[in-house]
């Protein structure tokens, strides 16, 4: 599975979008975008993810570039209820065995 | 439907004893997996299983074992547990395919002492 990197920490204010980065250079042609975010000490919440396409559901969207290289989670009104930590993942399902290593993520401020 | 759930949520083990978590699932999910997670820190694969009688080792497996007897059922076991054990356990499931999401059960915090 590729390797992510996403900025340790970002800070927004209430009713504005926050718009959390992810770089994944080395993607490969079958891998997906996943976005996940954990709230204080709860079980990790499965957000959006995308192939190629921009995607939007009910809580964000999703911005993946034309290269794929990186992509944006966009929330689009913020709320105190959205400080967690958000993980971004790239991963495929390889039949026999998909697997997903979760990092540090980035911790998301929202402040009133 | 009760989605991921996790039993017990919360345990105190002596160094040396030995417990099994359990994780249900009733989605009829495929794949299975078990991460941990300490302080500050993001998930660590434990083990995982692509199917019922499957499983295979992730990131870090020593002192885990797991089982996978029915297809809804996922088990840790720790055999003779240690203080470095002490951390929270997510179990989580997707289906099969790429185009899913996992979910997460919400945690077994476990403390050796």
């Amino acid at each position: 599975d590729a390797k992510t990197t996403q900025p340790p920490s970002m800070d927004c204010a209430e009713g504005r979008a926050a718009n959390l980065p992810c770089n994944h250079s080395t993607i490969s042609g079958n891998e997906y975008v996943y976005w996940y975010r954990q709230i204080h000490s709860q079980g990790p919440q499965y957000i959006i993810h995308g192939l190629k396409n921009n995607e939007t559901n009910e809580m964000a969207s999703l911005i993946i570039t034309e290269d794929r290289k990186s992509s944006t989670l966009i929330l689009p009104h913020a709320t105190l209820r959205d400080t967690a930590v958000y993980y971004c993942i790239v991963s495929a399902d390889r039949g026999g065995g998909f697997k997903t290593i979760f990092g540090a993520g980035t911790r998301l401020f929202v402040k009133a | 439907n009760a989605g991921v759930t996790q039993t017990p949520k919360f345990r105190v083990l002596k160094t040396g004893q030995s417990m099994t978590l359990l994780c249900a699932q009733d989605m009829n999910h495929e794949y299975m997996y078990w991460y941990r997670q300490d302080p500050g820190m993001g998930l660590r694969l434990i083990h995982y299983s692509v199917g019922e009688g499957t499983t295979a080792k992730g990131e870090v497996p020593d002192g885990y074992n797991v089982s996978r007897l029915k297809k809804q059922n996922f088990l840790l076991g720790l055999e003779s547990a240690a203080p470095s054990q002490t951390s929270v356990y997510f179990c989580a499931s997707r289906p099969q395919g790429a185009n899913y999401g996992y979910t997460f059960g919400s945690g077994t915090r476990l403390t050796v002492v």
